[in-house]
Parts: C-alpha cells; structure tokens; sequence
C-alpha cells in the first residue's frame, strides 16, 4: 500500500498569513493527488485535483503542487473560513490513501 | 441540484449487518466513478471501495474486502453499501463520493457498533 505522510501535523496561523501544507507519498504517484478541507463535524470538501488543478467553486488562494511523490498545498490570506483540517490522498494505486491530515487553527 | 444524501446508518451490534444507501440527485451514476469513505470518531479518513462507472471492476481496502459490498441501481441512481459482520472498530462516519478522488460529497450517515 501507499503510505502518504502529511506535514505539518498541526500549525496555528493568524489571518492573512499564507500557509503551506506538505504532502508525502511512499512511491511515485504521478500527479493523482487530490486535496481536502474538512471543517469539524462536516463533510470533506473537494479543493484541488491531479495535484494542481483547482475544483470548480473553489478559490484562487488555494494552489497546488507538486508530482511523483512530494506534493504541496498553499493558502494565501488565510480566512477565518479556513481554519479547518486538510487531508491529501492518492488515487494511482489501490488501496486508495489519504494522509493523516493537517490540522490549521488560529494562531 | 447535484448532490448525495446517505441513509441507513444506526446503531448494531458485533456481528450485526447494515446497509447503508446513497441517493445522487442531478447526474447520473452510470457515468461516473462511486466512492465510499469512512472517518472513526476522532480520526481520520480512510477509503474503504470504489465502482467503475459501467459497474464492471469493483476495489476494496483489505479490512473491508470479504464484509462489505459495493453495488449500484442505476434505475433508482442509488449506491450502496452492504455491511457484514460488523466490529466496534466499524464504528464511523460513512460518506459517498463522486469520482475516485471524489469531487462530490454526501453529509454522511453514522454507524455505531457496540455491543
């Protein structure tokens, strides 16, 4: 199985602060990666797609990036809307994994 | 509106069986990739098995593989998901999702094992 390692397990940031989230995979994934904002006690929310594609809806201020095995993920201006929890999971190989995620508080 | 709404979670005991559904509104099931996911209290999220679109190749993740059951009703647009041989470590939030990297959630159901 892929293992995906995400970094860091946790950070406090203040509005308006850019954060950045890694993404780790145990292998080559190619660019099928995709990014996940979770807000407690709510369904995951679709962010990004093959690595670096934004999903229809979402904002500009989240990027992307990254192939192979090491991905990142970018808030600019961080919101108050975005304090929540981001996961990352590859979908090249069964079984499909999601890192452990991040989890992005108020500083 | 496209969306999906999961139904039949609840409260069984070991051993005990569920089957959890999940209704897509404004698209169709037949043409795309059906997921589903779990997430235990507290923890994170753990994909459990997807469907092709045409229902002809079908994955699990090995805890599941041999208890649970993905299948669709194209008729009715509805996904499913048979739980057997339920264990407390069963115990989470199931959700449906659209695509393999699903695009598309539902709110999720809870299921609760325990004796």
């Amino acid at each position: 199985d892929i293992q995906m390692t995400q970094s860091p397990s946790s950070l406090s940031a203040s509005v308006g602060d850019r954060v950045t989230i890694t993404c780790r995979a145990s292998q080559a994934i190619s660019s099928s990666l995709a990014w996940y904002q979770q807000q407690p006690g709510k369904a995951p929310k679709s962010l990004i797609y093959a690595a670096s594609s934004l999903q229809n809806g979402v904002p500009s201020k989240f990027t992307g990036s990254g192939s192979g095995t090491d991905f990142t993920l970018t808030i600019s201006s961080l919101q108050p809307e975005d304090f929540a929890t981001y996961y990352c999971q590859q979908y090249y190989s069964y079984p499909f994994t999601f890192g452990p995620g991040t989890k992005v508080d108020i500083k | 509106e496209v969306q999906l709404v999961e139904s039949g979670g609840g409260f069984v005991q070991p051993g005990g069986s569920l089957r959890l559904s999940c209704a897509a509104s404004g698209f169709s099931l037949s043409n795309h990739w059906m997921t589903w996911v779990r997430q235990a209290p507290q923890k994170g999220l753990e994909w459990l098995a997807n469907i092709t679109p045409d229902g002809s190749n079908i994955n699990y993740v090995d805890s599941v593989k041999g208890r649970f059951t993905i299948s669709r009703d194209t008729s009715k647009n509805l996904l499913y998901l048979q739980m057997n041989s339920l264990r407390a470590e069963d115990t989470a939030v199931y959700f449906c999702g659209r695509h393999r990297g699903p695009d598309l959630w539902g709110q999720g159901t809870q299921v609760t094992v325990s004796p």
